[in-house]
């Protein structure tokens, strides 16, 4: 009875080269979030994804972010041309459906150095 | 959008005392409001959640209140133990347009035996 799992879990980027992170929801949900944490702040949500579709992304950044949920396999948060900005903790939820309850994954720290 | 605002940041209590920490939103569509315990290095964990419906619920030391005139709504421990000493998060989420998250800034709580 997996929860969600996030890899990896650590990771640190220089300047200008590209994070990916995996999130892989609970077994039987195909409802993905992401939200950003950065440091002593509340979470910000990111990005919503269903299989295959993106339903809401009206908190990620216009640029050097993307996300994705194929069919097949985990959800893929990638941020292009990293930034010390872009610093933070990245925590993944999944749910049933859009009205039910989210489960957090365990999270990705993100360091640009 | 949605604001959630959340009292105190910080809250230091005695083993044994009560906890109360309250958050007021802002969109009177928002039906759904969960809240998460984080513990140092891991992912924000759903403690309990209540739906618009319902004025309170209780699940053993725990209850959480809402007042959907005023929009606040509190998280009450009772018996406080060291273990409960975490980040507690309200969130808020409103039943138009997508169903992401709107969290609160969070509540340090410290229990001191």
């Amino acid at each position: 009875n997996a929860g969600v799992m996030q890899n990896p879990r650590h990771l640190v980027r220089r300047r200008g080269q590209e994070a990916r992170l995996r999130c892989s929801p609970m077994k039987g949900h195909s409802h993905v979030y992401w939200y950003r944490q950065l440091p002593e702040e509340g979470l910000k949500f990111m990005v919503y994804l269903q299989k295959e579709n993106i339903i809401d992304e009206s908190g990620m950044p216009k640029e050097r972010f993307s996300a994705e949920f194929p069919k097949e396999g985990p959800s893929i948060l990638r941020i292009q041309q990293v930034v010390r900005g872009d610093s933070a903790a990245y925590f993944c939820a999944s749910s049933l459906t859009g009205y039910n309850e989210q489960f957090f994954g365990p999270g990705t720290r993100l360091t640009v150095l | 959008g949605e604001n959630v605002e959340q009292h105190p940041s910080t809250l230091s209590v005695q083993e044994g005392d009560s906890a109360v920490i309250k958050c007021t939103y802002s969109d009177s569509a928002s039906n759904y409001f969960p809240w998460y315990k984080q513990e140092l290095g891991k992912g924000p964990q759903l403690i309990i959640d209540i739906r618009s419906n319902v004025g309170e619920k209780k699940d053993q030391r725990i209850a959480v209140t809402l007042n959907k005139t005023a929009k606040h709504f509190s998280l009450h421990i009772t018996e406080t133990q060291p273990e409960d000493s975490a980040v507690y998060f309200c969130a808020a989420r409103s039943n138009t347009g997508f169903q992401k998250l709107v969290f609160g800034t969070g509540t340090r709580l410290l229990v001191s035996p």
